[in-house]
């Protein structure tokens, strides 16, 4: 059984791009959901997606964007990046729309110059 | 909205010794709990799910209380371990498919 895998592992930005962070869930996983992790603290959740659609959103702007794939993986985009944006970003995967638990990738770290 | 706290920050035992966290969070209208562990650098590994229709969870040294109606969950960690090191982090999830997490609990065990 595949795990929850995300690439790239590090990513260096500066403010004002864009970014793509992909995930890749654990196999027979129709649910994925982003979090966004700052040091010291514990995750935020960013999005939820359920067989290609959103079905949940934290308290993210619209800058903060996702696609899910008919084969469930995933992406996460971030345009006009900030500063405030360097964190470790986390993907985890479930089935049944998330009443199971979650599995959770290694995660991306983004920093922000 | 929902607020989820995690007391003590930090947490120092010998081995050997039996120990409990605690999380609470403000709303009682939950789905489920869920409470994970994560290894300095790493992402979080799950370790139990508790609907919010159930009282407890076992999984070997590790049990997982929740009480809904006051807002709280224990999660009681037996003859600890020093590979029990680790940050420990509860998540509730609400209506709206939000997962809410506390700051998390750092734990050491001493050998």
């Amino acid at each position: 059984e595949t795990g929850v895998t995300q690439s790239p592992t590090h990513l260096i930005k500066t403010r004002g791009q864009q970014v793509t962070l992909r995930c890749s869930s654990q196999s027979g996983h129709n649910t994925v959901s982003w979090y966004q992790q700052a040091l010291g603290q514990g995750p935020q959740f960013i999005f939820q997606y359920y067989r290609e659609e959103e079905n949940g959103r934290g308290n993210f702007p619209p800058r903060f964007s996702g696609l899910q794939f008919p084969n469930y993986s995933s992406e996460l985009n971030v345009n006009a990046l900030e500063l405030d944006d360097s964190a470790l970003y986390l993907c985890a995967s479930s089935d049944s729309g998330g009443w199971q638990p979650q599995h959770f990738g290694d995660g991306t770290r983004l920093s922000i110059l | 909205k929902q607020e989820v706290t995690q007391i003590p920050a930090a947490l120092s035992v010998p081995e050997g010794e039996n120990l409990v966290l605690n999380c609470s969070f403000t709303d009682s209208a939950i789905y489920n709990l869920q409470w994970f562990r994560q290894d300095p650098g790493k992402g979080l590994t799950s370790l139990l799910l508790i609907q919010s229709s159930q009282r407890e969870q076992t999984s070997g040294r590790l049990n997982a209380s929740l009480d809904k109606s006051s807002g709280r969950s224990t999660l009681y960690i037996a003859a600890s371990q020093p590979g029990d090191s680790a940050t420990y982090l509860c998540a509730v999830r609400g209506n709206n498919n939000d997962m809410r997490f506390g700051a998390g609990t750092r734990l050491t065990v001493k050998p």
